[in-house]
């Protein structure tokens, strides 16, 4: 049974381009959240969602962010127009439904750097 | 809001000795979960040990245990007969029990060396 998947493991941008990151949660996994975490940093989350809907996006910066779980395919966040401090870990995490009561899993991350 | 601290940027521990890292955490709620997660030098997030706030006895998963202290609001996870293989950061996390959004709110961390 494969864990949460990210891709890629590492990203390298430059400045002003456009950065999409990847998560497919567990199987049989429905919500996806994502996490961000800064060096020397813990992780700060920043959007939670379901398949087509956005629950809490809370934590989502309000410009050049945003993220999707499209009803087919894997959860994407989406960052325009990078700058250096978008460099970063990208964590997805997947869970079953809302109040199941099961712990959230991660993935390996992605880290983002910025030229 | 909810706040987690971690008021040990650092800690080490001889090999099969035993430490305890601490976590203090602010809420309002009384359903809640709480968590412990380890992230070695490869960046995974692997989940160590869990506790539900409802639960008065404290979690225990092989050499790793708690001590949950809700009116305290004290979450410490004691490793026994440390090893080499757990050297890496620790995080403490809440996450509220039901309703709403279910995301983790997570501490600064606390890095870990085991000396051989």
């Amino acid at each position: 049974n494969a864990g949460v998947m990210q891709n890629p493991r590492h990203l390298v941008r430059r400045r002003g381009q456009e950065a999409r990151l990847r998560c497919s949660p567990m199987k049989g996994h429905s919500h996806v959240y994502w996490y961000r975490q800064l060096p020397e940093e813990g992780l700060k989350f920043m959007v939670y969602l379901q398949k087509e809907n956005i629950i809490d996006e809370s934590g989502m910066p309000k410009e050049r962010f945003s993220a999707e779980f499209p009803k087919e395919g894997p959860s994407i966040l989406r960052i325009q127009q990078v700058v250096r401090g978008d460099s970063a870990a990208y964590f997805c995490a997947s869970s079953p439904m809302q109040g199941s009561n099961q712990p959230q899993h991660f993935g390996d991350g992605t880290r983002l750097s910025i030229l | 809001a909810q706040t987690v601290t971690q008021s040990q940027p650092e800690m080490s521990v001889q090999e099969a000795e035993t430490v305890t890292l601490s976590c203090t955490y602010d809420t309002s709620e009384s359903d809640y979960y709480l968590f412990w997660y380890k992230q070695p030098p490869s960046r995974q997030m692997i989940l160590v040990i869990r506790q539900e706030a409802y639960k008065q006895q404290n979690a225990t998963e092989n050499r790793f245990s708690v001590n949950f202290q809700k009116a305290a609001k004290s979450f410490s996870l004691k490793i026994s007969d440390s090893q080499l293989g757990d050297a890496a950061m620790y995080f403490c996390a809440f996450q509220f029990g039901k309703g709403g959004s279910e995301k983790l709110v997570f501490g600064k961390g606390t890095k870990l060396t085991v000396n051989p």
